[in-house]
């Protein structure tokens, strides 16, 4: 079946403006994650979605950063004003469960370079 | 943040070698250690996922075993192959969120 798709898969913008990144978990995963990875790091959790429950925003370095996920499938991660340090590669995971038990299916990134 | 560490950072061997890395975790507020393969321009794909101390993960020549009370798990690969090129990632899952380590990445020499 089809797995998870993000896209843009390459995004370049300059410093200052506004993006938005988009994920389509597989159908029926209740959880979904988005990760970024700079340059040299590991996956940084940035915010987690389960069902209907307020997301997990912890993970969220700035208010310039924020998701939603509608219907409680597609999400858009929006990244306001950008920055340099915002250049990433943007990892959209989805899973059958909350359950930290569950494996993660990821999708292919999003690779944004803030100009 | 909870500091999940990989070692080595890299790793060469022949094909046919045998090869394993470490995981080394918080051992309190465990829930779960999941093992991924990255490999270049494709997604990172689920290996284990492993949540009793002690426990042993097998798939084909690769397994992985979970030790909880010291904070450590290991990866190994059988019969290294030119395919298993890739970054090794682990995660330690606790509460809602997934802390991973910076992988450690593999190249199997023809």
């Amino acid at each position: 079946g089809a797995g998870v798709s993000q896209s843009p898969s390459n995004k370049v913008t300059e410093k200052g403006k506004d993006v938005e990144l988009r994920c389509d978990p597989i159908s029926g995963h209740t959880a979904l994650y988005w990760y970024r990875q700079s340059l040299g790091q590991g996956l940084e959790f940035l915010i987690y979605f389960q069902g209907n429950s307020a997301p997990d925003k912890s993970g969220l370095p700035s208010d310039r950063f924020s998701a939603e996920r509608t219907g409680g499938s597609v999400s858009t991660l929006t990244i306001q004003r950008t920055q340099q340090e915002d250049s990433a590669v943007y990892l959209c995971a989805s899973s059958l469960s909350g359950s930290k038990a569950y494996e993660q299916y990821f999708g292919p990134g999003t690779r944004l370079t803030v100009t | 943040i909870l500091n999940v560490e990989q070692s080595p950072q890299s790793l060469h061997v022949q094909e046919g070698d045998s090869t394993n890395f470490t995981c080394s975790f918080p051992s309190s507020n465990f829930y779960a250690l999941h093992w991924y393969r990255w490999e270049t321009a494709k997604s990172p794909e689920a290996l284990f996922v492993m949540t009793l101390n002690g426990d042993e993960k097998k798939k084909g020549r690769i397994s992985a075993t979970l030790n909880t009370k010291e904070g450590y798990s290991y990866l190994y690969i059988k019969g290294s192959q030119p395919e298993d090129s890739a970054t090794y990632l682990c995660a330690f899952s606790s509460g809602n969120q997934f802390y991973f380590g910076t992988g450690t990445s593999l190249t199997v020499i023809p």
